[in-house]
């Protein structure tokens, strides 16, 4: 079975910069597995993020951005902010139709 | 604006059924796959199932393969996910998403599932 892994939990300084990461347990994220991030606040759904490893959605501000780094997914954010303290998720494209989502991060901005 | 909306959760007994709703409006929804997403109360989000655009292709998670079924009217633009033989596990907000590759994923404000006694 896959698995997709992400960090419990990160903490970041307002202004400070963050990278989440997102891996497989089968081995490499590549943009074939077309990562996605989620942001979601208690009691909302999630918000889009990024797409298709670097796409961000509409009006989500260019503080964060996708990647690959190395054999992950990653989402950076540049220049955090208080309102950034949220749950982030990634999901990816594993085949034959089917998505994983990570078991999200619990960022703490202060 | 694409929107999402989500209906036919409540409470319901062990071993007990429900049919989940999605009304789709504000984009061509036959274009698009569409998903079931779940949420257990204080966890994360879990992949439930996929449809592909015209109903041929079905996908689901192992942990509901064969207690629950996708599909779709696309003449009515909705979305739908029959739930049999629910368990206390299967208790949680289900999110209707369009989750593309290449394009943004549009998400519902969820319905709640309770299963309990």
């Amino acid at each position: 079975q896959t698995v997709v892994t992400q960090e419990p939990s990160f903490s970041v300084s307002p202004g400070g910069t963050v990278t989440l990461t997102c891996g497989l347990s089968s081995g490499s994220v590549s943009p074939s597995n077309y990562p996605a991030w989620y942001q979601q606040t208690p009691g909302q759904p999630p918000r889009t993020l990024i797409y298709n490893t670097n796409s961000r959605s509409s009006g989500v501000p260019d503080r964060f951005s996708g990647s690959i780094l190395g054999n992950k997914a990653a989402l950076t954010i540049t220049g955090a902010q208080t309102d950034d303290e949220s749950d982030y998720y990634c999901v990816l494209n594993v085949g034959s139709g089917m998505w994983v989502f990570g078991g999200g991060t619990k960022l703490t901005v202060l | 604006e694409a929107q999402l909306v989500e209906s036919g959760g409540g409470l319901v007994q062990p071993g007990g059924s429900l049919r989940l709703s999605c009304a789709a409006s504000g984009f061509t929804f036959r274009t698009y796959a569409l998903s079931w997403v779940r949420q257990a109360p204080g966890k994360g989000l879990e992949w439930v199932s996929t449809i592909s655009n015209n109903g041929g292709a079905t996908y689901y998670a192992d942990s509901v393969k064969g207690r629950f079924t996708i599909s779709r009217d696309n003449s009515k633009n909705t979305l739908y996910l029959q739930i049999n033989s629910l368990r206390a596990e299967d208790t949680a907000i289900y999110y209707c998403a369009k989750i593309a590759a290449t394009t943004s994923a549009y998400w519902g404000q969820g319905t709640l599932v309770t299963v309990s006694s």
